[in-house]
């Protein structure tokens, strides 16, 4: 049984840092691995999505890496601004079709 | 495109009240996902369809829960005789096709709160 566990659960930084949020998955034989965003009380938003035969994807100051053999990725968030502030959810995507959450990371920029 | 879209958005009922969900996923999606959220947790796998056909139900499903999508487009979720732990965001998604390519797209949500 697919598990997603996401490390930290909170995070608080200060405005400007580059910060580092984890994901780890229990069985490795995944098709690909999507991060999301979600604000509180709304529903998700796609940030990024990995192919299980790619090793990172980016888009502006989000760069998400993917490492299948370990069981992990990391998303990378630059020059941290108060508006990145939300719970940030990773995801993967097995061979049943099924969709597989962490419980997210709780990220707060303090301005 | 207009995205997935949950109606309602909000309902409050008592308990032992049935409850019935409706998702509108992006045209064209023949797969569509239902999961339950709950404060500060991950969402998590209820039941998705392809087309007009559950693959599949999480045991969370328990059997007061049935989820429909009659003609391969919109789906509803039925919770019948609710109970206080019933309450939860309920999401609705959708994707495009089979295989890993594809991006998933959630809906806002619809809010359940069971007094």
């Amino acid at each position: 049984k697919q598990e997603v566990t996401q490390i930290p659960a909170a995070l608080s930084v200060p405005e400007g840092e580059n910060l580092v949020l984890n994901c780890s998955f229990t069985d490795s034989a995944i098709y690909n691995l999507q991060w999301f965003r979600q604000d509180p009380g709304k529903g998700l938003t796609s940030l990024l999505l990995i192919q299980s035969s790619q090793r990172e994807q980016t888009s502006g100051r989000l760069n998400a890496s993917l490492d299948k053999s370990s069981g992990r990725s990391t998303l990378y968030i630059a020059a941290s601004q108060p508006g990145d502030s939300a719970t940030y959810l990773c995801a993967v995507k097995g061979g049943d079709d099924k969709i597989i959450f962490g419980k997210g990371t709780r990220l707060h920029i303090l301005p | 495109d207009t995205g997935v879209s949950q109606n309602p958005r909000h309902k409050i009922t008592k308990r032992g009240q049935n409850v019935t969900f409706r998702c509108d996923p992006i045209s064209e999606h023949n797969r569509l996902y239902w999961y339950r959220q709950t404060l500060g947790q991950g969402p998590e796998f209820l039941t998705y369809f392809q087309n007009e056909a559950q693959l599949e139900k999480s045991r969370l499903l328990s059997d007061r829960f049935s989820a429909e999508r009659p003609k391969g487009s919109f789906s509803t979720l039925e919770i019948q005789r609710t109970e206080q732990g019933d309450s939860a965001m309920y999401l609705c998604a959708s994707r495009h096709g089979q295989g890993g390519g594809n991006t998933i797209y959630f809906g806002e949500g619809s809010w359940l709160t069971v007094v």
